[in-house]
């Protein structure tokens, strides 16, 4: 059935390095793929997305890439900063239908 | 303007009795969704609605679990003769709909626990 993996399940970064997530998706049909972040006791926040028409897209600090022929996709945080610290969500979805999740990565960045 | 709300914020029951959950939408958007989050665990899909449309309730996990939405606005989750296991945080979320319009906007979410 339909499935994402995300990596690493947990991460920690110095202030100020980078820091990258990567998922993968089991169906090939996926044409959209959105990027939440969750704060703890908080709503997931849609923070970027891309659809399977780009390769890649950025904003400011963060950026998405996205290679359908591995269903792989990836986010990438620069210049991180202590309130990057939250977990992460990539998801997939085929036609405006239901988000596939993965599993999250919980982001530390220590100062 | 005003976002996806959800509502009791939480929930506690003993086990074997009903409870429903409330969600209303962002006025205009014509999909819903509902999501289970377990404790330290990513979002599980439960059910969505889009227009008119059949809801596609691929996610239920039981035949406890049901959900109607009246009007093509709000929405109610229904969960019969719960079990410890339900506990868990449930979040709905809603979209405009449509190709090109899938962003989801997540409610504050129930949190649901049953002893």
């Amino acid at each position: 059935g339909e499935n994402v993996e995300q990596h690493p399940s947990t991460l920690s970064v110095q202030e100020g390095d980078s820091a990258v997530i990567k998922c993968t998706y089991s169906d090939s049909a996926s044409n959209y793929f959105p990027w939440y972040k969750q704060e703890l006791g908080k709503r997931p926040q849609l923070i970027i997305d891309i659809r399977s028409n780009v390769g890649e897209k950025k904003d400011q600090r963060i950026a998405v890439t996205l290679n359908k022929t591995a269903k792989h996709f990836s986010l990438h945080i620069t210049e991180t900063q202590p309130e990057d610290s939250a977990v992460y969500f990539c998801a997939a979805s085929k036609g405006g239908g239901k988000l596939i999740f993965g599993q999250g990565t919980e982001l530390s960045v220590k100062p | 303007g005003a976002g996806v709300s959800q509502s009791p914020s939480n929930k506690v029951t003993e086990k074997g009795k009903d409870v429903e959950l409330r969600c209303d939408p962002i006025s205009g958007h014509t999909a819903l969704y509902w999501y289970r989050q377990s404790l330290g665990q990513g979002l599980e899909f439960l059910i969505y609605f889009q227009g008119n449309s059949a809801p596609d309730k691929s996610g239920l996990p039981s035949d406890r679990f049901s959900a109607e939405r009246t009007g093509g606005s709000v929405s109610t989750l229904t969960i019969q003769r719960t079990q410890q296991e339900d506990s868990a945080v449930y979040l709905c979320a809603s979209s405009p709909g449509g190709a090109g319009q899938e962003t989801q906007y997540f409610g504050p979410g129930t949190r649901l626990l049953v002893l």
